[in-house]
């Protein structure tokens, strides 16, 4: 049983690049998450999705942008990449908005 | 609000007790949870508790909620150093279809000999 399972877990972008993340759960989930890690900021939530076809801003969405096209996929997608954004992000997935939510190992992604 | 708030450092000698604190400012939560993250990996549930207790043990963990004053505490007993990690509190907040996790900024335990 993979989890969740992200993809790349490193990349370097310069600036202005854009990249996708790919988060795939086999569990059946309803909800997944995309967070991002900084130093002394714990986990701010980017996006999420309640559903298949469905997305949500989080508290920090500005620059980012997500699809939910597959109940078991949710990609997280960087238009236009900037320093601003180097930062260790995680997917991750939970039955209901009220469950355990599982987390994949992360991506850390640096925009130089 | 939505503000969770823990200490960023916590040391301590093994087979002491640890104390973690967290508060956090939004009454409506339901559930309140507890994850470790070790170094390099992702986020894993330890333990979690419902709104209407005021306790749960587990083990050599517990938590207790003060709901009053919106502060929730991980204790664990005999820490040993594999226990080092960033320790999360966690809010689930709103409802059904618009309930998302709201986390803490984590608390570092390093547990020395």
């Amino acid at each position: 049983n993979a989890g969740v399972t992200q993809t790349p877990k490193f990349r370097v972008l310069k600036t202005g690049q854009s990249m996708t993340l790919l988060c795939a759960q086999d569990m059946n989930h309803e909800y997944m998450y995309w967070y991002r890690q900084d130093p002394g900021m714990g986990l701010r939530l980017i996006h999420y999705s309640v559903g298949e076809g469905t997305t949500a801003k989080g508290e920090v969405p500005d620059g980012y942008n997500v699809s939910r096209l597959k109940k078991q996929n949710f990609l997280l997608g960087l238009e236009s990449a900037a320093p601003s954004q180097t930062s260790v992000y995680f997917c991750a997935s939970s039955y209901s908005g009220e469950s355990e939510a599982f987390f994949g190992q992360g991506t850390r992604l640096t925009v130089v | 609000g939505e503000d969770v708030e823990q200490s960023l450092f916590l040391s301590v000698r093994e087979g002491d007790s640890s104390v973690i604190n967290c508060t956090y400012t939004d009454s409506s939560s339901t559930y309140l949870y507890w994850y470790k993250q070790e170094p390099g990996a992702g986020l894993q549930l330890l333990t979690y508790i419902f709104s209407n207790m005021d306790m749960k043990q587990d083990q050599r963990l517990t938590v207790l909620l003060n709901k009053k004053d919106k502060h929730l505490s991980l204790r664990i007993a005999d820490t040993q150093t594999g226990d080092s990690a960033i320790y999360f509190c966690a809010e689930s907040i709103g409802g059904g279809t618009a309930s998302k996790l709201t986390f803490g900024t984590g608390t570092r335990l390093q547990v020395t000999l």
